[in-house]
């Protein structure tokens, strides 16, 4: 499985823009990236995720490096719901796999 | 139903004890998984089945913990004589094929006293 270093925790001001960095340097030419956030007392919630180029949804914005050994998840607007730890996962799931094994992810703390 | 539907939401059981627990996925979800979180750490992956069938089973920490999905769609983990480290809240997730989108249920928090 892809390793995966996110930072610990990151603070953001409500209303300004956030970029989650993700290393993945271990990726294999097949895995997905994915993002899920979980906020306090709730379960995982997925985000977004991507191959090879950059995507966006209602949520975020995903910008994946052109060597994909890392990638950056963009709030283009905190607000304070948006607190909750976020976890990168490689994902391959190709045939039969699919299980996302979750790392440590990054506490984001948005101030008002 | 419109979610992922886990029961009970709460179980506290004396210790060595069965527990079952239960998850209902989504309609037509193909892929189910279990998941354990103890408090201030990420999900932890135990097992997870395609339709009926059980792809990995690789993250069951012993042989106490199992689990089925019969009729490939609600799943049942079962722990046998629960010890206190098995208290946690244990998670249960859908989707529609493998590892795309997952939602997840509330989970049930088991506490083992």
């Amino acid at each position: 499985d892809a390793k995966t270093t996110q930072p610990n925790s990151m603070e953001s001001n409500e209303e300004e823009p956030v970029h989650l960095p993700c290393n993945h340097s271990t990726i294999s030419g097949t895995d997905y990236i994915h993002w899920y956030r979980q906020l306090p007392s709730q379960g995982p919630e997925y985000v977004i995720h991507g191959l090879t180029s950059n995507v966006n949804n209602r949520m975020a914005s995903l910008a994946i490096a052109e060597d994909r050994k890392s990638s950056t998840l963009i709030l283009h607007r905190a607000t304070l719901r948006d607190a909750a730890v976020y976890y990168c996962i490689p994902l391959n799931y190709g045939g039969s796999q699919g299980n996302l094994i979750f790392g440590k992810g990054t506490k984001l703390s948005v101030k008002p | 139903g419109a979610g992922v539907s886990q029961s009970p939401r709460y179980k506290v059981t004396k210790r060595g004890q069965d527990v079952a627990l239960r998850c209902d996925p989504i309609s037509g979800h193909v892929s189910l998984y279990w998941y354990r979180q103890a408090l201030g750490q990420g999900p932890e992956f135990l097992t997870y089945f395609n339709y009926e069938a059980q792809q990995d089973k690789s993250g069951l920490p012993n042989d106490r913990f199992s689990a089925e999905r019969p009729e490939g769609s609600i799943s049942t983990l079962t722990i046998q004589r629960t010890e206190q480290r098995d208290s946690a809240m244990y998670r249960c997730a859908s989707s529609f094929t493998g590892g795309y989108g997952y939602t997840f249920g509330s989970g049930t928090r088991l506490t083992v006293v």
